[in-house]
């Protein structure tokens, strides 16, 4: 079964806020992440969380983590159209290995 | 820094033709891992090293081999490729010690399609 799920699209307005919501299932995950992927391009680390935060903010991210529910969210304020690109969360069930969801396709219009 | 390399970033092969998908790092990194990204799959994990001489199989290891002699490279190889294997193949590295801080560093990618 699925580990990490993730709603797989997004369509918002510029200058909206945006928020991209993931679900997993390994409660002894350390930490928990978000990464960017641009069109034709690999994957970047956007943030990260530890499992013992509840909340952190990076500039115009915010990520909320609620470990009873083992839900993660990631909001971006101020969404731009530079910011359209497919977000993963991502769980380290497994020391050095991450297992990612699907993906959420973010699309920002003008 | 390179970062992580990966060659060729196109490559189209015949059903049954074996080929090696290159990646190379220059960070001292001690894992490396290669996944593979199909349309609405996410990225599925195929094989992963923890350091030179260390391999271990992924979600998705069957058709795919791959060794680990040095540090910098972990290629990927296709022993008969099958149209099953068309995707998009990520090479992904880290220090196992700070994987959160610094999470993997990707490749760009090699597109492969195999008719």
């Amino acid at each position: 079964g699925e580990d990490v799920e993730q709603s797989l699209f997004l369509s918002v307005r510029e200058g909206d806020s945006s928020v991209i919501n993931c679900t997993y299932t390994d409660s002894s995950s350390t930490y928990l992440y978000w990464y960017k992927q641009e069109p034709g391009a690999g994957l970047q680390l956007l943030t990260y969380i530890f499992s013992n935060m509840d909340m952190k903010q990076d500039q115009r991210l915010t990520v909320l983590l609620n470990k009873k529910d083992k839900h993660l969210s990631l909001r971006i304020a101020d969404t731009q159209t530079g910011d359209s690109a497919i977000y993963f969360c991502a769980e380290s069930p497994g020391y050095s290995t991450l297992t990612f969801g699907k993906g959420t396709m973010l699309l920002v219009s003008p | 820094n390179a970062g992580v390399t990966q060659t060729p970033k196109f490559q189209v092969l015949k059903t049954g033709q074996s080929m090696t998908l290159q990646c190379a790092q220059d960070m001292n990194h001690e894992y490396m891992s290669w996944y593979r990204q199909d349309p609405g799959m996410g990225l599925r994990l195929i094989h992963y090293s923890v350091g030179a001489g260390i391999t271990d199989q992924g979600e998705v290891p069957n058709g795919y081999n791959v060794s680990r002699s040095t540090t910098e490279d972990f290629p990927l190889r296709l022993l008969s490729a099958a149209p099953s294997q068309t995707s998009v193949y990520f090479c992904a590295s880290s220090y196992q010690a700070n994987l959160a801080n610094y999470g993997y560093t990707f490749g760009s990618g090699t597109r492969l399609t195999v008719v």
